[in-house]
């Protein structure tokens, strides 16, 4: 079945530092890949997506490449606010029936000043 | 912005006490799902709803649990009998949106439900 494995966390960074937080998928046939935000007590809100292999997905300057050779989405932003503190969760749907997302266990982020 | 909304947005209930929790999908929005967090966890897959019928369920969907569409607007989930286990934050999502003769699978999720049995 399908499967999102991501990098766990928490991951601590100062403020401006580059963040990468890794994801790699298990799917069948050609997944959609996502990135989910939670701020603290809110909802799941969606980050960015990519539907297809090379695909860029990006927003509010986060960005991740569809790489389907080494089946990844990593997540990368260049310089981390303390806004930006969250937990992401990196998903994929692999279409079929009903379109189902599959989650990783989500990383913590905390941006210090 | 169109958006799904949920309520409560907390609910404290006793185990073996019956709870319905309510949203309200995007309205021209086809498919409309529950997922659970147990808190520190994942988020996981409950069941997918399409056409006024269940499309697939988990595991951890079982007989306890049971799903409506009563009115068009509304999707509620309900949980039978409730069980410590039970805890978690409740996420409604909904998703299928033609614009243009192409489906449109980004899933819009609520705010959450944080169901607590004691």
């Amino acid at each position: 079945g399908d499967s999102v494995t991501q990098m766990e966390g928490p991951v601590t960074l100062s403020e401006e530092a580059f963040l990468t937080i890794n994801c790699t998928y298990t799917a069948t046939g050609y997944p959609s890949l996502f990135w989910y935000v939670q701020y603290p007590g809110e909802g799941l809100q969606l980050l960015l997506k990519a539907t297809k292999a090379d695909d860029k997905g990006s927003n509010k300057g986060f960005e991740a490449t569809y790489r389907k050779e080494t089946t990844s989405f990593h997540l990368e932003k260049g310089s981390v606010q303390v806004s930006d503190s969250a937990v992401y969760f990196c998903a994929l749907n692999s279409g079929g029936s009903n379109y189902k997302l599959t989650f990783g266990k989500g990383t913590l982020l905390t941006v210090n000043p | 912005e169109p958006e799904v909304t949920q309520t409560p947005s907390h609910q404290v209930t006793q185990m073996g006490q019956e709870v319905i929790l309510r949203c309200v999908p995007i309205s021209n929005h086809l498919y409309f799902y529950w997922y659970r967090q147990i808190l520190g966890q994942k988020v996981e897959f409950l069941v997918s709803f399409y056409n006024n019928e269940i499309s697939e369920k988990s595991e951890i969907f079982d007989d306890q649990f049971s799903v409506e569409r009563p009115d068009g607007s509304n999707f509620t989930l309900k949980i039978r009998s409730t069980k410590l286990e039970d805890s978690a934050m409740y996420f409604c999502a909904s998703s299928g949106q033609f614009t243009g003769g192409y489906m449109n699978t980004e899933a819009f999720f609520g705010q959450g439900t944080r169901l607590t049995v004691v």
